[in-house]
């Protein structure tokens, strides 16, 4: 177990669908992340919050709007997406974010097809 | 841009076996060499880093080789098992972000 909750493990959601991704941490960190896991894609960084502000946004769709109401918790607000959506989306945590050289903690990932 | 080139893409090792996973950068600020491994169902996990001011670095049967003038790095396992199976994902980093390699599909077989 890594300390980091993701839910719902999988989703199928249509075009015209709003859903939310939910990540929760229990580490104690106050960096987290959303990660975009495309088949032979290399891992694509989409936002970090540092405590609980957004420090980057990686040039993402507004179709994905991420919430970080406190250090332990990140969702990831889904609306009007494409079928090219379709990843696992992966939440992680670190101790300070800011800083690269930290180990990154990851949790199991959410499933999304958007039919 | 591709910063960061992984090879091979899969690699099939028989148990007991050397698997040799290689991963060439550009950027000559990177100071921060990690290697995570990632199994199926499951999110990466960091399995070993090393920092440029050594060649190598060794964690039981996991091995990070470090080649600063030819900026590449390399995670050598030992004696492979069928629990090694796995992803591998380098991403080495600088003052910015992780970037991660596009992986290496690793099966050993019995």
């Amino acid at each position: 177990e890594t300390g980091v909750t993701q839910t719902p493990r999988h989703l199928v959601m249509g075009m015209t669908n709003k859903k939310s991704l939910k990540c929760e941490q229990h580490l104690g960190h106050n960096a987290m992340y959303w990660y975009k896991q495309s088949a032979k894609k290399p891992l694509e960084l989409m936002f970090v919050y540092n405590f609980k502000e957004q420090t980057e946004n990686n040039s993402v769709p507004s179709r994905f709007s991420p919430e970080c109401p406190n250090s332990s918790h990140l969702f990831l607000h889904l609306h009007t997406l494409q079928p090219e959506d379709s990843a696992l989306y992966l939440c992680a945590s670190s101790y300070r974010g800011g800083t690269s050289n930290e180990k990154l903690f990851f949790g199991s990932g959410t499933q999304l097809s958007v039919l | 841009q591709q910063q960061v080139k992984q090879s091979p893409q899969s690699l099939i090792v028989q148990k007991g076996g050397i698997s040799i996973i290689n991963c060439a950068y550009e950027n000559t600020a990177f100071d921060y060499f990690p290697w995570y491994q990632q199994f199926p169902g499951k999110g990466p996990a960091l399995l070993i880093a090393i920092r440029p001011d050594v060649s190598e670095k060794k964690e039981g049967r996991f091995t990070i080789s470090f080649n600063k003038s030819a900026k590449q790095f390399s995670l050598h396992i030992m004696d492979s098992q069928p629990g090694d199976s796995a992803t591998y994902f380098c991403a080495p980093s600088g003052t910015d972000k992780l970037i991660f390699g596009t992986g290496t599909r690793l099966q050993v077989f019995p």
